[in-house]
């Protein structure tokens, strides 16, 4: 089945640190990559979609400025978390889809965050 | 606001037995509904997913039972076992490519 992978698995960092976290569709292009947060025994929610050479679309209440997306080619999207601060602390997900809306979503295994 | 709303918060079934997880939605417009299981420290997997013409759908020991009059859906795990333990997450997928998820269901199946 479609492979997702995404890196680093876990990564602990100082206050005020930038973090990138890398999403990758191993075995097919994904034309749109989500990502979520989820918040221990909560459910994912998700912070922005990002259609590959196109500016990412956030949701309501995510800093654009705090989370930045990039998704350059069909097959890697990453997002940086800037001035990371304790309350950015979370597991972050991400998903690919290839082709349009009938196709299913592919999630990563996720990035705890742990920001110290 | 939550646009999908899950049922039971936690679950504990004996092995062997029917695990039954609930969930139902306000929007019309969602037009496909997955679920997921996800083990700790992973991503969520695609499970099994029902589109709104379709009032059930079965593969293997799971089966989707979908009642779009009223907007309620439910994940059946015959014959449980304790692999099964995990959590798991209904969806809708509505407008601008969303996923909306439930807020999850841990399950516990005890041998």
């Amino acid at each position: 089945g479609a492979v997702v992978s995404q890196h680093p698995s876990r990564v602990i960092c100082k206050s005020g640190t930038s973090v990138k976290i890398e999403c990758r569709s191993l075995d097919f292009q994904a034309t749109t990559m989500f990502w979520y947060r989820q918040f221990p025994k909560k459910s994912l929610m998700l912070m922005a979609t990002s259609n590959e050479g196109s500016k990412a679309t956030y949701e309501q209440g995510v800093e654009k400025d705090k989370f930045l997306i990039n998704h350059a080619s069909l097959t890697l999207s990453t997002l940086t978390v800037t001035s990371a601060h304790p309350e950015d602390s979370s597991f972050y997900i991400c998903s690919a889809r290839a082709g349009g809306l009938n196709q299913p979503q592919h999630f990563g295994d996720g990035t705890r965050l742990s920001i110290l | 606001q939550q646009q999908v709303k899950q049922s039971p918060q936690s679950l504990i079934v004996q092995k062997g037995g029917i695990s039954i997880i609930n969930c139902a939605y306000e929007n019309t417009a969602f037009d496909y509904f997955p679920w997921y299981q996800q083990f700790p420290g992973k991503g969520p997997a695609l499970l099994i997913a029902i589109r709104p013409d379709v009032s059930e759908k079965k593969e293997g020991r799971f089966t989707i039972s979908f009642n779009k009059s009223a907007k309620q859906f439910s994940l059946h795990i015959m014959d449980s076992q304790p692999g099964d333990s995990a959590t798991y997450f209904c969806a809708a997928r509505g407008g601008a490519n969303n996923l909306f998820f439930g807020t999850g269901t841990r399950l516990t199946v005890i041998p």
